[in-house]
């Protein structure tokens, strides 16, 4: 138990449905983070929240949409999908952006596109 | 650019030592971080270098050279809980995270 959660753990969704995942984190940190892991790929960093403003958003198409109300919760909308989004998605946390620090991750959402 | 080269996989026996290299290339360093990630699982923190040298941490140690672009980890007395895959990352200049795709460890009786 990292401190980090995220929810659902698994989701399957069709090209056309649009879906949110959640993930909050009880640990008093400022920064957050959504990556995308793929089988035998580097993780990839999608968006990073700190103190509830994004600072970096990598290029990531428009049919993946964050939110961040607090800086305890992260949602990351999904519509209109491609079967190459399949992946897992994780969140991550730490105390602030821009230091040396360690990020703590939740187990992460496998979606699966048809 | 920027990039973090590990091995992909590897085997090691159960009670043994293992090292795991891990080469960067990063705009700027500000450090280097290892992971532990079970299979279906968050990453877990390790450990994170940012002088040259080893900093050991029970089983595992971590070792740096700034110079070389290059990292180890080292596991000692390995268990069988100790299959997963690690993942290397460097720290750039922007303080983000440069991910390796992971060395999937296999660790036989």
């Amino acid at each position: 138990e990292t401190g980090v959660t995220q929810t659902p753990r698994h989701l399957v969704m069709g090209m056309t449905n649009k879906k949110s995942l959640k993930c909050e984190q009880h640990l008093g940190h400022n920064a957050m983070y959504w990556y995308k892991q793929s089988a035998k790929k580097p993780l990839e960093l999608m968006f990073v929240y700190n103190f509830k403003e994004q600072t970096e958003n990598n290029s990531v198409p428009s049919r993946f949409s964050p939110e961040c109300p607090n800086s305890s919760h992260l949602f990351l909308h999904l519509h209109t999908l491609q079967p190459e989004d399949s992946a897992l998605y994780l969140c991550a946390s730490s105390q602030d952006q821009g230091a040396s620090q360690e990020q703590y991750f939740g187990p992460g959402t496998r979606l699966t596109v048809t | 650019g920027q990039n973090i080269d590990q091995p992909t996989e590897m085997t090691a026996t159960e009670g043994a030592i293992v090292q795991i290299n891990c080469t960067y290339q990063t705009s700027g360093f500000n450090g280097l971080f290892w992971y532990q990630q079970h299979a279906g699982e968050a990453p877990t923190f390790l450990s994170y270098n940012v002088l040259d040298g080893l900093e050991e941490k029970g089983r595992f140690s971590s070792f740096l050279s700034r110079s070389k672009g290059y990292s180890y980890l080292l596991l000692k007395e390995l268990q069988m809980k100790d299959s997963a895959s690690y993942l290397c990352a460097g720290l750039d200049s922007n303080y983000q995270l440069i991910w390796g795709a992971g060395t999937k460890l296999i660790i036989k009786p």
